[in-house]
């Protein structure tokens, strides 16, 4: 079976410019969590989804970001406009237990200039 | 409040030597103990988990861990380094039922390897 899809695999873009972030969970998983991994600040929970309907966004930075899921195989984090201290790896994940037991996706490298 | 520490930011081994990745966590209920690894590049990928039962918990690629209650500890462990081990490690806790229903990590350990 697939692991957790992530496209693209790396992102460079312009301060200004909208970015889309995919995510393709695991079949049957029911639960899609999205990351941001820095230096600074490790491994933070943006956002989680259960069965396609947010749960918790407390962790989205600021109205920025906006994260929807519309089916159950598909999940997009857009960033607009974006900004150089967005520049991070984004990491998406799926689980069918809840928030244990995550498989993580091999994540998107964004670059804003 | 709930929180994962795993002290030591980077660690140096030989290959072949033995391997303690140390964890404590602080948490109001009986948390699910989990640890990830994180080569260069990657996501992350589970290597173990901890629900009940015996606490000595074996995983992929030669890892176990040990959950030791009274100490809040989950150290990860490997008898015997190969240089692919060379990557970071985070340790995270869970919720075991209700409450709290994020998973929280730890800053991670880096764990570099000498031929």
């Amino acid at each position: 079976d697939a692991g957790v899809i992530q496209s693209p695999r790396h992102e460079v873009t312009e301060m200004g410019q909208e970015v889309t972030l995919r995510c393709k969970p695991i079949s049957g998983h029911d639960y899609l969590f999205w990351y941001r991994q820095t230096m600074m600040r490790g491994l933070e929970l943006l956002i989680y989804f259960n069965n396609n309907v947010p749960i918790d966004d407390s962790g989205m930075p600021e109205d920025r970001f906006s994260a929807k899921m519309p089916n159950a195989s598909f999940s997009t984090l857009k960033i607009q406009p974006s900004e150089p201290r967005d520049s991070a790896v984004y990491f998406c994940a799926s689980s069918y237990t809840g928030p244990n037991e995550q498989y993580f996706g091999p994540g998107t490298r964004l670059t804003v200039t | 409040a709930q929180s994962v520490t795993q002290p030591d930011i980077h660690i140096t081994v030989s290959e072949g030597a033995s391997l303690e990745l140390r964890c404590n966590y602080s948490y109001g209920a009986t948390p699910y103990l989990f640890w990830y690894v994180q080569s260069p590049g990657q996501g992350l990928q589970l290597l173990l988990k901890y629900f009940s039962g015996d606490t000595l918990v074996q995983g992929i690629k030669g890892f176990e861990a040990e959950f030791k209650r009274s100490q809040s500890s989950f150290n990860l462990r490997k008898p015997s380094v190969h240089w692919s081990d060379a990557a970071e490690y985070f340790c995270a806790v869970g919720p075991a039922s209700g409450g709290y229903n994020k998973l929280i990590f730890g800053a991670g350990t880096r764990l570099a390897v000498h031929p």
